[in-house]
């Protein structure tokens, strides 16, 4: 069974450039997470859906930050204007349930220059 | 402080050594918990659920504590490919779920 697909693996940016990445969770999973993971540091939630509706987005950047699961499949994370801090590796992760545990593609590096 | 909390680090043992790794959390509202490793440049595995009862899966031992908030990890006869980041996973139900990781404990092992 596939995994969770996260496109693409590597992105290089100048900053006030937009960006996206896009992610194809595990199939029949109703959950998915988007994490942002800076060195040294754990994933931290961005956005989670479950299905088509974003449920907990308070840690999203709203200004700058945006996503969206288009009929509760695929996902979309586009950042616009990008800015130098948003450096980072961006997961895309799923699950069956909220409180279930969750796989994660294998992200996407981005680096803001 | 954070919510879920682990030593960074780094434990250097040698191969065939036997450690251990905590990780406390603060919302007595957690009711899910999980060990995921990380090598480096990788996403995040998950290595094992944590049950209240316990459980090991070969060489490893995860165990729950809920009257003082941690969770723990057990790595028995460690070796070279033990080496990695280990996060701890909380999920806790305070009016929806919320997953949240610890920072990570790195693991080298040492021939």
């Amino acid at each position: 069974e596939a995994g969770v697909v996260q496109s693409p693996r590597y992105k290089i940016i100048e900053k006030k450039q937009p960006v996206a990445f896009w992610c194809n969770p595990i199939s029949g999973h109703n959950t998915l997470y988007w994490y942002r993971q800076n060195l040294g540091q754990g994933p931290e939630l961005l956005i989670r859906y479950e299905n088509e509706e974003a449920v907990d987005d308070s840690q999203l950047p709203k200004d700058r930050f945006s996503a969206e699961r288009l009929k509760g499949v695929d996902s979309t994370l586009k950042i616009q204007p990008a800015e130098l801090g948003d450096s980072a590796v961006y997961l895309c992760a799923s699950s069956l349930a909220p409180n279930t545990e969750a796989f994660f593609g294998q992200g996407t590096r981005l680096t803001v220059v | 402080r954070k919510e879920v909390e682990q030593d960074p680090g780094p434990f250097n043992v040698p191969e065939g050594a036997t450690v251990a790794f905590n990780c406390t959390y603060s919302n007595s509202a957690s009711q899910s918990f999980f060990w995921y490793r990380q090598d480096c440049r990788k996403e995040p595995k998950l290595l094992m659920s944590v049950y209240s009862s316990g459980n090991e899966d070969g060489r490893f031992t995860a165990q729950l504590n809920r009257a003082s908030q941690y969770i723990s990890l057990l790595i028995r006869d460690s070796k070279l490919s033990d080496s990695a980041t280990y996060l701890c996973v909380v999920i806790r139900n305070t009016g929806g779920f919320k997953t949240i990781f610890g920072a990570g404990t790195r693991l080298f092992v040492k021939a």
